[in-house]
Formats: structure tokens, C-alpha cells, sequence
């Protein structure tokens, strides 16, 4: 099956400071790659989601990026909040199977 | 959005015994429903996938008969733990989805705690 790893697994970054987690994903099939964001004892929330046929999307302070070739895809947040602080999962979806593969998580601190 | 809610939120039982978790969509019709089982600070884990009338379908190393999933209907699916053990203590999330390759909407998970 997919195998999705993220980097970094801890990140701690000052408010107003931009923030980046990065994923890798093995199967070339993968072509939906979704990020949630889960707060302490919460279900996960999609923030944004990006297509295999599409290089980089945006929305207001969040963008993700995907490269194909190199099967990377990133998150970026800018000008964090402390309201930002949760944990971060990436995922990668294969085919039309629609079965999610997520990574292990970026635990996203935001200091005031 | 969608909503999706799951019943119990939380369960306590003894080892040995076997407990079932509902998995609902309130506003809209699942073709689909995933179980996922997350431990404290980890990932989470795709248990299942479970199509509405069919068998469902479970990734390596989720054994089939100890974890059993029900897609009676295109807004319910169960997860039953058989034989609970303290392994089997978990945080568990199901999602759903109404077309294949898009969003999935997540409950609020159910945590089991086998004593």
C-alpha cells in the first residue's frame, strides 16, 4: 500500500512567522492529497486539499504545493496565530479507491 | 459541511466482551465509511473501508473477525469489537465520504477503554 511520511514531527515557531511541513508519498498513483488539522481530543478538519493535475494551491494564509516527480507535497502556513497550534496530518489518496494514507503528524506550536 | 457523528463517545468495558460503535452521516448519503484507530499522539491508522451493502474491506494486519463492520445503509456503519483486551484500548474515528476521491468527513471518535 501508500506509504505517506511527514517531516518535521514537532514545530515551534513564533506568532507572525511562516510554518512548513512536508510529506512524502511512495505510490505514483496517489493523486488526491488532503491536510486536516486536529486539535487536542477533536476529529481531524480538512484545511486544504490539492489534485494530482494541479502544482500548488492557496487559501488566505495556507498554501499547498505538490511535485509529482518527486512525490513531495507541502503545507505552508503564513503569519501563524496561536489559534494555529494543533497537530497537522497529511495524507495521500490512491486511485478511486478513496482510501486515505495518512503520515505521522506535525505538532504545530505557535508561541505568542 | 457534512456531519458525521459516532455513538458512544466514549466506552469502558471488560476483557472479554464485545462492544459496537455507530458511525452516522447526518446530511448526506455515504457510499463510503472508513474506520481509522489512533493511539495517543500517533497517526491514525486505516482499519477499513466499507461500502454500503458489501463486505467490507480491511487493510494487513486488522483481523476481520475481531473487528467487525456492519454498511447496513448509506448513513450507518458499526464497528464491533469482539473479545475486547486492553490492546484493543483505543481512540477509534470513522469518516465518510459521498464520492470517491474527495473529502472525507470525520466523527468525533469513540474511545474504548478495556479493563
Amino acid at each position: 500500500g501508500e506509504n505517506v511520511e511527514q517531516h518535521p514531527s514537532t514545530l515551534s515557531v513564533q506568532e507572525g512567522d511562516s510554518a512548513v511541513i512536508k510529506c512524502t508519498y511512495s505510490d505514483s498513483a496517489s493523486n488526491y492529497f488532503p491536510w486536516y488539522k486536529q486539535e487536542l481530543g477533536k476529529r481531524p478538519q480538512l484545511i486544504i486539499d490539492i489534485r494530482s493535475n494541479v502544482g500548488e494551491k492557496k487559501d488566505q494564509r495556507i498554501a499547498v504545493t505538490l511535485n509529482k516527480t518527486a512525490k513531495h507535497f507541502s503545507l505552508h502556513i503564513t503569519e501563524t496565530q496561536p489559534e494555529d497550534s494543533a497537530v497537522y496530518f497529511c495524507a495521500a489518496s490512491i486511485g478511486n479507491f478513496n482510501k486515505f494514507y495518512f503520515g505521522s503528524g506535525t505538532k504545530l506550536n505557535v508561541k505568542p | 459541511g457534512a456531519v458525521v457523528s459516532q455513538h458512544p463517545s466514549w466506552v469502558i468495558c471488560k476483557s472479554g466482551t464485545s462492544v459496537k460503535i455507530e458511525c452516522r452521516s447526518l446530511d448526506f448519503q455515504a457510499t463510503t465509511m472508513f474506520w481509522y484507530r489512533q493511539f495517543p499522539k500517533q497517526s491514525l491508522m486505516l482499519m477499513a473501508t466499507s461500502n454500503e451493502g458489501s463486505k467490507a474491506t480491511y487493510e494487513q494486519g486488522v483481523e476481520k473477525d475481531k473487528f467487525l463492520i456492519n454498511h447496513a445503509s448509506l448513513t450507518l456503519s458499526t464497528l464491533t469489537v469482539t473479545s475486547a483486551h486492553p490492546e484493543d484500548s483505543s481512540f477509534y474515528i470513522c469518516s465518510a465520504s459521498g464520492t470517491p476521491n474527495s473529502e472525507q468527513y470525520f466523527g468525533p471518535g469513540t474511545r474504548l477503554t478495556v479493563t
